[in-house]
């Protein structure tokens, strides 16, 4: 079975703080996916970054980055100086790989909200 | 670009009638899926379909039923909705594996649906 944690339902930060938005997850597979979506008040989900499990490099793109731990099952996003267009709901997910019919599984979301 | 387009934002309808609502992507892309998100529930796939007249059950498909007649387009039906159904319903598409350097889940803008 598969499964995807987000332990933080919400988070409030002050704008320009830094924040990072866990994920944990679980799987049998040895090779997979992993997602971030990110889901503005316009409701639509937007695609943030894919990683795969047999790439373990840390990404950073502008102010985002991803920490992939595959010895902990993690896959956390920091937002560095955070801004108030980055509140939304972010959510994390995971799909096997090599399986291209296979939908992916969510966490059900951190609401993150930026403060001005 | 691509576009995963929903036939409504909102939509507001009586306990007992039939509800269609219709999502159709311009990407010819093989997989697609029907979400319904919920506070503190996130994402739970209802149907999916890989093909033109083929079709998965999710995790919740009880009282919906789907249709893909045609490649781009993939109905949700409620055949006599519930007040328990009100939630926000999300459309999704994505291609075979491997058809994509990002290989991921493009989301329609959500139906906002109420069933009074």
């Amino acid at each position: 079975a598969q499964k995807v944690t987000q332990a933080q339902t919400e988070i409030s930060v002050v704008e320009k703080e830094d924040v990072t938005l866990d994920c944990v997850y679980e799987t049998r597979d040895t090779t997979y996916y992993l997602f971030w979506y990110k889901q503005p008040p316009s409701g639509e989900l937007v695609f943030l970054i894919r990683r795969n499990s047999f790439d373990e490099q840390n990404e950073i793109s502008g102010r985002y980055s991803w920490n992939f731990q595959k010895s902990t099952s993690s896959f956390n996003f920091t937002i560095t100086a955070s801004q108030v267009v980055d509140s939304a709901v972010y959510f994390c997910a995971l799909r096997p790989w090599n399986s291209g019919n296979t939908p992916l599984v969510f966490g059900k979301g951190t609401r993150l909200s930026v403060i001005a | 670009d691509v576009k995963v387009t929903q036939s409504s934002r909102y939509l507001v309808k009586r306990t007992g009638e039939k509800v269609f609502l219709e999502c159709v992507q311009d990407m010819d892309h093989e997989n697609m899926f029907w979400y319904r998100q919920d506070p503190g529930l996130g994402l739970r796939l209802i149907y999916f379909s890989y093909d033109v007249k083929m079709k998965e059950k999710g995790d919740i498909p009880e009282g919906y039923s789907v249709s893909r007649e045609k490649k781009e387009r993939f109905s949700l039906i409620l055949e006599s909705a519930s007040t328990n159904q009100t939630s926000m319903y999300l459309c999704a598409s994505s291609p075979l594996e491997n058809r994509d350097p990002q290989d991921t889940q493009y989301f329609g803008p959500g139906t906002r649906l109420t069933v009074l």
